[in-house]
């Protein structure tokens, strides 16, 4: 199993801000993801965060608004950027620990943005 | 894209009774995986599905695949307060490379 610590857990903030989310594993994985979930809905792939180079983005989803890093393989960061209300979601970062999803996922508990 | 569809959208039951879940999808998958989500917070993984598999219990928990339906069901037998939360599929595709979602359903178990 992983145990993912996600920061933060909520917030609130001002539009046209920034907030860097950060996705820690307590072991090395291959893949790490985002997604977003939006409020009574499921969850939508927003990428696939690579170990040393540019995430993997989803359709609708571009990197100058959702910046990732992945600086090493226990590691994360999603940046929601120049936020507007329809920001507002719960953000989660997810991990598998096979190099593909033939195995189950561990999910961080979530970052609950609110933007006002 | 999300692949899965799931029926119903909202359930529920009172304490004791059974509740089923299902879900459908549209492409070939590697297998189906259910998920729970308690008030908005993270997915904790349940049971997970093969193709070439078609039920597997764990707990209270009884899954079915029939992949020539393109389906899958959730069991939960006795259901209790706790068990109130909402429930994804997943599917995965052959490559073991898309991980899809369904919507959901939204179970409340009444004491």
């Amino acid at each position: 199993s992983a145990v993912i610590s996600q920061k933060p857990s909520r917030d609130i903030c001002q539009r046209g801000t920034s907030l860097t989310i950060q996705c820690q594993v307590d072991s090395q994985v291959t893949m790490m993801f985002w997604y977003r979930q939006q409020p009574g809905q499921s969850l939508t792939l927003i990428a696939t965060a690579n170990q040393g180079s540019e995430a993997t983005y989803e359709s609708g989803f571009v990197i100058d608004k959702f910046p990732i890093s992945r600086p090493n393989l226990t590691f994360s960061t999603l940046t929601v950027s120049n936020m507007s209300p329809e920001d507002s979601s719960i953000y989660l970062c997810s991990v598998s620990q096979g190099a593909n999803m033939n195995t189950e996922a561990f999910f961080g508990q979530g970052t609950r943005l609110t933007v006002v | 894209s999300q692949q899965g569809e799931e029926d119903p959208q909202a359930l529920s039951i009172q304490e004791g009774e059974n509740a089923t879940m299902n879900c459908s999808y549209k492409t070939s998958i590697n297998n189906l995986q259910w998920y729970r989500q308690n008030s908005g917070r993270g997915l904790v993984h349940l049971i997970l599905i093969r193709s070439n598999e078609r039920e597997k219990h764990s707990g209270r928990l009884r899954v079915t695949l029939d992949t020539s339906k393109k389906s899958s069901s959730l069991l939960i037998t006795a259901s209790r307060a706790a068990d109130t939360a909402s429930y994804f599929c997943a599917t995965v595709d052959n490559y073991g490379q898309n991980f899809v979602f369904g919507p959901g359903t939204r179970l409340s178990v009444l004491p």
